[in-house]
């Protein structure tokens, strides 16, 4: 069946940097794209931005120009999300998940990773 | 860019139907793919329908998906509603840059 597993919970500073994996299983990663999206404790869900699995093309959300990296290891169908510059509002749980590019469906979702930022 | 506007909360008894809408700021709904997820505590999002008003396989056919441009809206119909329903739910669509857009979520009691 099709899965996404995620790297466990995280504890950052402020100003440090953040980055969590996403293992695929199951279909043919190259032909979907990666997601990631955030929830901050009770609150919605945040889109980060997306990559591509086939030819590495990213689009990120505008709020995080220049503050996160998206890449993917084809070798180990891993996707990898870096944040730099951590603050405490990035306090969240960070979901991956797998984007049909046609529709920009998002489906299935990793089981989420929580990040904690605190001095 | 637009924004998707959904109710912050709605309740209905167990056995009814109800609906929750979602409607685009700007541009027409039409226009570009809706998906709906449901949210439990504690979990990642699943999909109950994708591309307007398609069920994937495992959803009840209790849910189902619309779009209606005169109200530039989506909705979101769950009938037989069941305490197992209760849940966040969110609908998720695009802009003309490929960015993916969510909604505010809708926050579902069944009591």
């Amino acid at each position: 069946q099709v899965q996404l597993v995620q790297s466990g919970a995280e504890v950052k500073k402020p100003g440090a940097s953040l980055k969590v994996s996403c293992k695929a299983s199951g279909y043919t990663f190259t032909s979907f794209a990666i997601s990631w999206v955030r929830q901050a404790p009770g609150q919605g869900l945040e889109w980060l931005g997306w990559i591509s699995a086939y030819n590495g093309n990213r689009n990120y959300a505008q709020k995080f120009q220049g503050r996160v990296t998206m890449t993917t290891d084809t070798s180990t169908n891993t996707a990898y999300m870096e944040l730099k510059s951590l603050r405490s509002d990035d306090t969240a749980v960070y979901f991956c998940a797998r984007h049909k590019g046609s529709s920009h469906w998002l489906d299935p979702w990793g089981q989420g990773t929580q990040v904690t930022v605190s001095s | 860019n637009f924004m998707l506007t959904q109710p912050h909360s709605v309740s209905e008894s167990p056995g009814k139907t109800l609906t929750i809408s979602c409607t685009r700021s700007s541009g027409s709904i039409v226009s570009n793919y809706v998906q709906w997820y449901q949210q439990r505590p504690g979990s990642a999002p699943t999909t109950v329908i994708y591309e307007d008003n398609q069920r994937p396989s495992g959803v009840p056919d209790r849910f189902s998906g619309s779009i209606d441009s005169s109200s530039n809206s989506a909705s979101l119909t769950i009938s037989g509603l069941k305490t197992e329903d209760e849940a966040d739910y969110y609908c998720q669509s695009y802009d003309s840059t490929n960015h993916v857009v969510f909604g505010g979520g809708t926050k579902l009691t069944v009591l």
